[in-house]
């Protein structure tokens, strides 16, 4: 069965220190990976997204993500954290069994950037 | 181009009533999604549709339905609302059904409180 595990409930970061949020995953064939993030009451946004390609993905907001296929990892980082990235993160894979559309999400992993 | 909009944005209702949801997704895009948003369960697919056809189904009870008009608005509906359909409900569309890993975008969703 696909899945994606993030490990973290939450991830405590001073501002201005780097930040890295983890995602792992499970599935079948090549994996479509994404990071969304979603502010309060808010929808999600789009952040990134692996298809093919080069590892290292560089998306918005100055947000980055590696893939590695052999730990099947897709963690989202970022050089320098900012107050206003805190927020609610979402891992995501597609791209199985022809469920392009079909989003499978990680459990999410809350961000809390401190002053 | 204007995003996905979804209405109402607010909703309360009492058990043992339906409730239909309304999504308009962006100019141009022809698959719309449907997920379900709990503090317990995450973000749960629950279908998607493309060119007025339901592409795929995630696994809820048939009360939940929906379908797509010719001019993409989709729609979807739950009938005898229970307790534990309270979520915060949330479309997506994006730009095409066969394009492989294309990014979502997501309306801001709509809160359906189940009293």
């Amino acid at each position: 069965a696909q899945s994606v595990a993030q490990p973290e409930d939450q991830v405590n970061v001073a501002e201005g220190n780097p930040l890295t949020v983890k995602c792992t995953y499970s599935v079948s064939g090549n994996p479509y990976l994404f990071w969304y993030v979603q502010y309060p009451n808010r929808g999600l946004q789009f952040l990134l997204k692996y298809i093919t390609g080069d590892n290292l993905v560089k998306g918005s907001y100055g947000f980055e993500a590696e893939f590695n296929k052999s730990q099947t990892s897709f963690h989202l980082k970022k050089p320098s954290a900012l107050v206003s990235d805190s927020a609610l993160y979402f891992c995501a894979v597609s791209g199985f069994s022809g469920g392009y559309n079909k989003l499978i999400f990680g459990a999410g992993t809350r961000l809390a950037v401190h002053p | 181009k204007a995003g996905v909009t979804q209405t109402p944005r607010y909703l309360i209702k009492t058990r043992g009533q339906q409730v239909t949801l309304s999504c308009s997704p962006i100019s141009g895009h022809r698959s719309v999604s449907w997920y379900q948003q709990t503090p317990g369960q995450g973000l749960q697919f629950l279908f998607e549709y493309f060119s007025e056809t339901q592409r795929n189904k995630g696994n809820f009870p048939g009360r939940f339905s929906g379908r797509q008009f010719s001019n993409s608005r989709s729609e979807m509906n739950v009938s005898t609302l229970e307790l534990g359909d309270s979520a915060l409900y949330l479309c997506a569309s994006s730009p095409s059904g066969q394009g492989l890993g294309n990014e979502q975008f997501f309306g801001p969703g709509t809160r359906l409180t189940v009293l």
